[in-house]
């Protein structure tokens, strides 16, 4: 398996422009989540769903943040407007509930800098 | 809700020496606990999990810890260090349902000395 994809990578965007973030879980993972990490505040949740519903966005900072999970092999993050305090990583991580594992599996993350 | 405690945000150790990185836990709830690492500009890797059972707990690269009921603790012990462990190491909670989401520790940057 190809493990958590996230894209882009890298992303560099000036203020005020719209920046969507992707991830493909693994395949036949049915919950999904959304971290950031700054300096700040370490790593913390922003959003997570379950069977590709929305669970828990209370971390969700404001309404300019946005995330879907259309169907059970992909989902966007979305800023807009984006501001130079969303700069940050943004790592995805998926996990079977009720696996055998019981450990979810982080992406590479995207490293997101708003100038 | 649980909250992750990591005591040292900083671990400079010299190569081959023992290291132990603190993490303490609040939870009214059973948990599962974790450590990660993440070398510089990657991801997080999994190092070890405990989830029920042997309260001592052996990981990938030569690392365990143990859960301590009583005191909250799930510590990381490494008996000898090596350059490559340099990075930083991260603490982390979940309710005992898997599909919940980690809380985690701020961090503990393990720095390795030749």
């Amino acid at each position: 398996d190809a493990g958590v994809i996230q894209s882009p990578r890298h992303e560099v965007t000036e203020m005020g422009q719209e920046v969507t973030l992707r991830c493909k879980p693994i395949s036949g993972h049915n919950s999904l989540f959304w971290y950031r990490q700054t300096m700040m505040r370490g790593l913390e949740l922003l959003i997570y769903f379950n069977n590709n519903v929305p669970i828990d966005d209370s971390g969700m900072p404001e309404d300019r943040f946005s995330a879907k999970m259309p169907n059970a092999s992909f989902s966007t993050l979305k800023i807009q407007p984006s501001e130079p305090r969303d700069s940050a990583v943004y790592f995805c991580a998926s996990i079977l509930s009720g696996g055998a594992h019981n450990e979810q599996f982080f992406g590479p993350g995207t490293r997101l800098t708003v100038l | 809700a649980q909250s992750v405690t990591q005591l040292d945000s900083q671990v400079p150790v010299f190569e081959e020496a023992p290291v132990e990185l603190r993490c303490n836990y609040s939870s009214s709830v059973s948990v599962y606990l974790f450590w990660y690492v993440q070398y510089p500009n990657q991801g997080l890797q999994l190092l070890l999990k405990y989830l029920s059972g042997s309260t001592l707990v052996k990981g990938i690269n030569g690392f365990e810890a143990e859960f301590n009921k009583s005191q909250t603790s799930f510590h990381l012990r490494k008996p000898s260090v090596h350059i490559s462990d340099t990075a930083e190491y991260f603490c982390a909670v979940t309710m005992n349902s898997g599909n919940t989401p980690l809380v985690f520790g701020k961090g503990t940057r393990l720095s390795v000395i030749a």
